[in-house]
């Protein structure tokens, strides 16, 4: 069974700051690993995703994850936040052929 | 081209009533998906679809129903609706492999 642990349902950060937001997931076969944005009232957008291959992957926007088997995590970073960063960010796991399933989802503040 | 479709976006409804969320893909998916997004943020998987498989979350009550008339559509019908039923309804698609979910934009469904 698939499942997937965000650590902290809100972060805040202060402009410039590091951002980082956590991920565990379990899976009982390699899984393919997503981070997705929200914005207010609109839909999920894809930021990043790992499926096989380098374990450092790059997004849109700036962000990027690292795949860690041994940690079975998957922690989003930004080296510096903007406003614009501002949203709900969702980790999802999914197993080839299998529905995807998403984390409680980790609302991030950005002050300035 | 918008690649996930929903409409209508917003939908203000009595309880007791029936109504349908339409989903239309043009990316040529052949899975398709609907998620139920609670007050909190937490986004539940209800179905996904493709043209073989139709698996249904056990925790979905059976008022909520799928209906796909060809490959690109999965409607979403909902009989006697509830206050509980208030929540954003996303319909997302994916193709074989599952390296990306595209979302559509959300359906807010208040039901008063």
């Amino acid at each position: 069974a698939q499942s997937v642990t965000q650590l902290g349902s809100h972060v805040s950060v202060s402009e410039g700051a590091l951002v980082l937001l956590r991920c565990n997931y379990s899976s009982s076969v390699p899984p393919y690993l997503f981070w997705y944005v929200q914005y207010p009232n609109q839909g999920l957008q894809l930021l990043l995703k790992y499926t096989t291959g380098a374990t450092l992957v790059k997004g849109i926007n700036g962000f990027e994850a690292e795949f860690k088997k041994s940690e079975t995590s998957f922690h989003l970073t930004k080296p510096s936040a903007h406003m614009s960063d501002a949203a709900e960010y969702f980790c999802a796991v999914s197993e080839p052929g299998n529905q995807f399933y998403f984390g409680t989802g980790t609302s991030l503040t950005v002050i300035p | 081209d918008t690649a996930v479709s929903q409409t209508p976006k917003y939908l203000v409804t009595q309880m007791g009533n029936d109504k349908s969320i339409k989903c239309e893909q043009n990316l040529g998916h052949d899975t398709m998906y609907w998620y139920k997004q609670d007050s909190k943020k937490f986004l539940k998987i209800m179905f996904s679809y493709n043209n073989k498989e139709l698996i249904i979350n056990e925790t979905v009550p059976n008022r909520f129903s799928p209906k796909s008339p060809d490959k690109a559509h999965l409607n979403l019908h909902i009989n006697s609706l509830e206050l509980g039923d208030s929540a954003v309804y996303f319909c997302a698609s994916s193709q074989i492999g599952n390296t990306e979910a595209f979302f559509g934009q959300g359906t807010r469904l208040t039901v008063v």
